[in-house]
This record gives C-alpha cells, structure tokens and sequence, in this order.
C-alpha cells in the first residue's frame, strides 16, 4: 500500500526566503506526482505534475523534482511572497490494469511567509 | 475553461438522513473523482468514474456510492449519514485517458459537510 509523507508538516519564514519542502514515498512505481496548495477551506489547485519519466518540473518561483528510485520528491520555492502561505500537498498516482488509480496524498505542510 | 463545479457548496444533515452532492467536471474530461478530507485522516479517495462506470474504489464502506452520467456529470451518494462523515467533499476531473499527463486532476471547491 502506497504511504506518503510530507516533511516538515508546517513551517515559517521570512518573505523574501528560499525553501525547500519535502515528499516522500514508500512504493517507487508511480505514474505520476503532483503538488497542490490548498487555501484554507478552498479547493486544491494544481501546481506541478512531474511524470514518472521526468526529474523536474517548473512554473514560475516553483520547482519541483523527482526521484523515483528514492521514493523522493522536493518544491522548491524561490523569494517567497506572503500569497504563498497556504497548505502545500504532495500526491503521487499509481497505474493498475484498468488505469490510474486515485490519488494518495500526503498530510501536507502548512507554510506561514511573514511579511 | 470553466473549471470543476461542485454543488450544494455547503450541507447540513442529521446522522440517518441521506445525502447527494453534485459535481460537473471541465469541458471535455470524462474521468471524474470523488475524496474526502478530514483533520485527522487527511485526503482519501472514494471513488473514480470514467465514461458512467466506475473504474477505480477506495477503501469505504458501501454507504458511499456515486454514478456518472452520459454528459459526465458526477453524484455522490452517502446513506444513512454518521457523525464521522462530516468532511470536505472534494471533486476532480481529468481526461481520464492514457498518457501521463491525461490523468492531472483538477479539483472542485468542495462540499462542507456538516452531519449533526
């Protein structure tokens, strides 16, 4: 069974800092990894998607890599802004016979950027 | 594109009574899912739907259920309602074909429901 784990499970920092959150996986066959942030009391909105075959992905300030065979995944978040303070999710897809199953999703970490 | 729709936004039920949400996923995506959130377990899955059949379940119990329709249209069904089901009910869309990419979900705003 799938297990994700998201470390640290909150953090705070300065505006203006760089960071770096962390993901990890028990089983290393995955279809893909996506991250997410949740606003309190919203929906999730995609982030990122990284592709079993790929190592890295980037939008804008975020980055986000891969490694498979590690069950390891980071966002990297450069000069945080305080719109960046929400809830960040890691979750990671598996594929079985009649397609992707759903998603397993970490616990998430809470980031608080202060102004 | 519009993005994932999901109604009624907000629900309160009393423990026994039925529920049904509703979710209407983006233009063109055929595969929908249904998770719930909570404090304490976190985001699981419920169920995935692809072209009115059920395709994927999680691990609930059988008083979850859903169905799809022909225009992709999801509901989710939950019987007789217990305390333990107070969550955020949450939706989310996808082509739903194969191809990595084609399985990115995009999640709805959620249902709050509360069940008293």
């Amino acid at each position: 069974k799938q297990e994700v784990t998201q470390i640290p499970a909150a953090l705070s920092v300065p505006e203006g800092e760089n960071l770096v959150l962390n993901c990890s996986f028990t089983d290393s066959a995955i279809y893909n990894l996506q991250w997410f942030r949740q606003d309190p009391g919203k929906g999730l909105t995609s982030l990122l998607l990284i592709q079993s075959s790929q190592r890295e992905q980037t939008s804008g300030r975020l980055n986000a890599s891969l490694d498979k065979s590690s069950g390891r995944s980071t966002l990297y978040i450069a000069a945080s802004q305080p719109g960046d303070s929400a809830t960040y999710l890691c979750a990671v897809c598996m594929y079985s016979g009649g397609g992707a199953d759903g998603l397993t999703f970490g616990k998430g970490t809470h980031l608080i950027i202060q102004p | 594109k519009a993005g994932v729709t999901q109604t009624p936004r907000y629900l309160i039920k009393t423990r026994g009574q039925q529920v049904t949400l509703s979710c209407s996923p983006i233009s063109g995506h055929r595969s929908v899912s249904w998770y719930q959130q909570t404090p304490g377990q976190g985001l699981q899955f419920l169920f995935e739907y692809f072209s009115e059949t059920q395709r994927n379940k999680g691990n609930f119990p059988g008083r979850f259920s859903g169905r799809q329709f022909s225009n992709s249209r999801s509901e989710m069904n939950v019987s007789t309602l217990e305390l333990g089901d107070s969550a955020l009910y949450l939706c989310a869309s996808s082509p739903g074909l194969a191809g990595a990419r084609d399985y990115e979900q995009y999640f709805g705003p959620g249902t709050r429901l509360t069940v008293t």
